[in-house]
């Protein structure tokens, strides 16, 4: 099936530990995304690659650090991991910017105890 | 700061009724957006909007827009219970190159 992949779906870890989400798209697009959900569903975008090339770090702590090795995927490394980063993260993706309809995988919800 | 607001933030309405679910915005935009989350999913594209647009129409779903209130709706007619959601508007303001997503409007369609 075509796709925005992106694994584990659930994580649940404790304070200080460091953890990462993979993401694949195999629809050919050049964007990929990662955006935070929290507990009252308002979705913000974290980071924005194009052909691997980050075009959009919105203030997001250094503690979060995305990876993309190849145009179909974006990994996302958190290190020291806080409360407050409990949430649930989508990766997305798109053809031709981030202006075009996004399609998104089914989130990681990460959880820190 | 946000970008879209929508309202009301939950709608439930009878299995066959018209919803409708506004968004408004704050600064101009290349095009508007609308999208679905079904419950532990993620957002599904339902629609585009350019600003040179007012209306566009796709199955059961209308969207307009008025550019010039900064606002846009989405009309879901006849509903039924799978279209039970929350429903996000996103805009694609000018220079910003990111969508910017409203709080949602979640959809509850009672049989």
């Amino acid at each position: 099936d075509t796709a925005v992949s992106q694994t584990p779906k659930y994580l649940v870890t404790q304070m200080g530990n460091d953890k990462s989400i993979k993401c694949e798209q195999n629809l050919g697009h050049d964007t990929m995304y990662w955006y935070k959900q929290d507990s009252k569903k308002f979705l913000k975008i974290m980071f924005s690659y194009n052909n691997k090339e980050l075009i959009i770090n919105e203030t997001v702590p250094n503690r979060f650090s995305p990876k993309s090795p190849d145009k179909a995927h974006l990994n996302l490394h958190i290190n020291s991991l806080e409360l407050g980063d409990s949430a649930v993260y989508f990766c997305a993706s798109s053809h031709g910017g981030p202006g075009q309809p996004q399609h998104f995988g089914d989130g990681t919800r990460l959880s820190i105890l | 700061s946000q970008q879209g607001e929508e309202d009301p933030q939950a709608l439930s309405i009878q299995e066959g009724e018209n919803a409708t679910m506004n968004c408004s915005y704050k600064t101009s935009i290349n095009n508007l957006q609308w999208y679905r989350q079904n419950s532990g999913r993620g957002l599904v594209h339902l629609i585009l909007i350019r600003s040179n647009e007012r209306e566009k129409h796709s199955g059961r779903l209308r969207v307009t827009l008025d550019t010039s209130k900064k606002s846009s709706s989405l009309l879901i007619t006849a509903s039924r219970a799978a279209d039970t959601a929350s429903y996000f508007c996103a805009t694609d303001a000018m220079g910003a190159q990111k969508l910017v997503f409203g709080q949602g409007t979640r959809l509850t369609i009672n049989p």
